[in-house]
């Protein structure tokens, strides 16, 4: 699985849209680009996935550039609650597992 | 409340004990993980288990072990325990294993090592 590369901390005002980045350089043509979340020391919580296209989902959207080297998770109207560590992993099309790989992800905090 | 549950959610043991973490998948779910994440190493994968058989290894120490029953539960049997063991412990489900699923989180099972 390729590796990515995320910012270690980003700050937002709440209300304001939160632009996350994500570097893949060495992506290959059949993995996904993943993004998880991690509130304080809950669970990891699936946010949205993609391989091409731009994703949305009631929780954020999904941009990957064309040459799929890098994305951008986008949380249109940030609040409090989004304070957390997101991850964004990149996954190919296992036979075998499915597992994640997780990296030190991009902690952000959503301010008043 | 993901559908998938841990127990205990928190406990408290001493150097040298052995302890079992328990995880119910979601309904439907066949496959389940093991993560561990202490503050020095972030989210590390463990194990994970298909329809009762391993599926998949991660860095997982020899003092530690896991099944997964025939009615899909799993287990997560620490022994030997050293103060480096204190972590939160996850469990995930997903449907098939492997593909491109996506792994439901339980809400982790926090063990102190004292």
């Amino acid at each position: 699985d390729a590796k990515t590369t995320q910012p270690t901390s980003m700050d937002c005002a709440e209300g304001r849209a939160a632009n996350l980045p994500c570097n893949h350089s060495t992506i290959s043509g059949n993995e996904y680009v993943y993004w998880y979340r991690q509130i304080h020391s809950q669970g990891p919580q699936y946010i949205i996935h993609g391989l091409k296209n731009n994703e949305t989902n009631e929780m954020a959207s999904l941009i990957i550039t064309e040459d799929r080297k890098s994305s951008t998770l986008i949380l249109p109207h940030a609040t409090l609650r989004d304070t957390a560590v997101y991850y964004c992993i990149v996954r190919g099309l296992s036979y075998n597992t499915d597992k994640l790989i997780f990296g030190t992800g991009t902690r952000l905090q959503v301010f008043p | 409340d993901s559908g998938v549950t841990q127990t205990p959610k928190h406990l408290i043991t001493a150097t040298g004990q052995r302890v079992t973490l328990r995880c119910s998948p979601r309904s439907g779910d066949l496959s389940v993980y093991w993560y561990q994440q202490s503050l020095d190493q972030g989210l590390q994968f463990l194990i994970q288990y298909y329809n009762g058989e391993e599926r998949a290894k991660g860095n997982i120490l020899e003092r530690f072990s896991a099944q997964q029953f025939p009615d899909l539960h799993s287990e997560l049997n620490l022994s030997s325990l050293e103060l480096g063991d204190s972590a939160l412990y996850f469990c995930a489900s997903s449907v098939r294993g492997a593909g491109a699923n996506v792994l439901t989180f339980g809400a982790g099972s926090r063990l102190t090592v004292l």
